[in-house]
């Protein structure tokens, strides 16, 4: 079973607090994307990444692939309530149709 | 653009009832998904279409089938429903997003569904 893992599963930081949201594996993805999920709707997708090494910014957001594309990084800069929500990230190989899923990390930003 | 659609957005159903989950996207992607997802599972792939014509099964395909009507519409039917296919169930497509040169995946809003 390929297996994506995020950490960490649950995190609740007050506004302006800085941090981030791994997603490993073992094996190489060709592209990994991110997505914001909030209650009752489906997940949005933030970013792909798709080169090994690459940085990605969105405002506050910043998306690392790693060098040997098998893991990925999520780094939020002073964290604020709207960014509260489920964090997934997902991983497609090289071939395949399928993406691989990682379970999540739940944030939580107190006002 | 509406991106993906899915109806209906909840639905209850008795043990042993009927239905099918109704999936449309309007952005000309090729592959079309089906995924699942319950508290503390993450999402799970029930079927996936790579492109019309073929589906293929996914992790958790037991209880479910799945047709694809055309290149924008793509169907999830359970035959007789079990209390244990209470779940979100999602629709995706995935195609090359605008200015993008690789695939990305884009999801639907959902449909809630409750088995009695």
């Amino acid at each position: 079973t390929q297996l994506l893992e995020q950490s960490p599963q649950f995190l609740s930081i007050q506004e302006g607090e800085n941090l981030t949201v791994y997603c490993n594996s073992s094996s190489v993805f060709s592209s990994l994307q991110w997505y914001r999920q909030e209650p009752g709707e489906g997940p949005v997708l933030l970013v792909t990444v798709v080169t090994g090494g690459e940085v990605k910014k969105l405002k506050r957001l910043t998306f690392q692939f790693g060098d040997a594309r098998k893991d990925s990084s999520l780094h939020i800069t002073a964290a604020q309530p709207g960014d509260t929500g489920l964090y997934l990230c997902a991983g497609l190989h090289s071939g395949t149709y399928k993406y691989i899923f990682g379970t999540g990390t739940r944030l939580k930003v107190l006002a | 653009n509406a991106g993906v659609t899915q109806t209906p957005k909840f639905q209850v159903l008795k043990t042993g009832q009927s239905m099918t989950l109704q999936c449309a996207q309007d952005m000309n992607h090729n592959s079309m998904y089906w995924y699942r997802q319950d508290p503390g599972m993450g999402l799970r792939l029930i079927y996936y279409s790579a492109s019309e014509g073929t589906t293929d099964k996914g992790e958790v395909p037991n209880g479910y089938n799945v047709s694809r009507l055309n290149k924008r519409e793509f169907s999830l039917r359970l035959e007789s429903a079990a209390p244990s296919q209470t779940s979100v169930y999602f629709c995706a497509s995935t195609g090359q997003g605008p200015g993008a040169g690789y695939n990305e995946q884009f999801f639907g809003p959902g449909t809630r569904l409750t088995v009695l």
